[in-house]
């Protein structure tokens, strides 16, 4: 299948400082890609679409200005969290497809901690 | 609102056996549907996908689907302890919309 790489797998910063997620789709191009929170024992709740040389498509409930998308090639998109608080931290996971409605492929995902 | 729901178990099936997986959800416009598996910790794997009413099979794994009956299944035969982890269903909801919807996921537990 697909290969899509997220980096870092984990990351721990200090409440109000940013922190930015990266996601690459290496073998194929994207011009949507996905962002996912997965809080413990819960499932994936989209956040956002990422789309190639335009704005992001929230969620409703997730707050555009703490979590800024920006896709800027077809093989990447990155996901700053802003100002990041301990309710923050979770499993932060990216997807993207080659082409629509096929299935879609996960990056590792990035465990983040806010203290 | 457009639900996945999923029992989200724990399931215990013996080392060997039929494991059976269940999902229903509620939108009627969805047109694909994806079998996850998600060990803790890591992030969700494709399994299966499905398009049409009927069976797919691959492996040891058999997805099952009944737009009628808004239902999907998934089956692994001669489950082994390696398949202990969490089945996530998702779909594409329809109108056009992008992102997939996931349900919570249900724990499988394969006991050797």
């Amino acid at each position: 299948g697909a290969v899509v790489s997220q980096h870092p797998s984990w990351v721990i910063c200090k409440s109000g400082t940013s922190v930015k997620i990266e996601c690459r789709s290496l073998d194929f191009q994207a011009t949507t890609m996905f962002w996912y929170r997965q809080f413990p024992k819960q499932s994936l709740m989209l956040m956002a679409t990422s789309n190639e040389g335009s704005k992001a498509t929230y969620e409703q409930g997730v707050e555009k200005d703490k979590f800024l998308i920006n896709h800027a090639s077809l093989t990447l998109s990155t996901l700053t969290v802003t100002s990041a608080h301990p309710e923050d931290s979770s499993f932060y996971i990216c997807s993207a497809r080659p082409f629509r409605d096929s299935e879609a492929f996960f990056g590792q995902g990035t465990r983040l901690t806010v203290v | 609102q457009k639900e996945v729901e999923q029992n989200s178990g724990p399931l215990s099936v013996p080392e060997g056996a039929i494991a059976s997986l269940n999902c229903t959800y509620s939108d009627r416009g969805s047109q694909s549907f994806f079998w996850y598996r998600q060990y803790s910790g890591k992030s969700p794997e494709l399994i299966m996908s499905i398009y049409s009413n009927g069976d797919k099979e691959d492996g040891r794994f058999t997805a099952q689907l009944n737009k009628a009956s808004q239902y999907v299944s998934l089956l692994i035969r001669d489950s082994q302890p390696s398949d202990s982890a969490t089945y996530l269903c998702a779909l594409f909801p329809g109108g056009g919309a992008d992102g997939l919807t996931f349900g919570k996921g249900t724990h499988l537990i394969i006991q050797p």
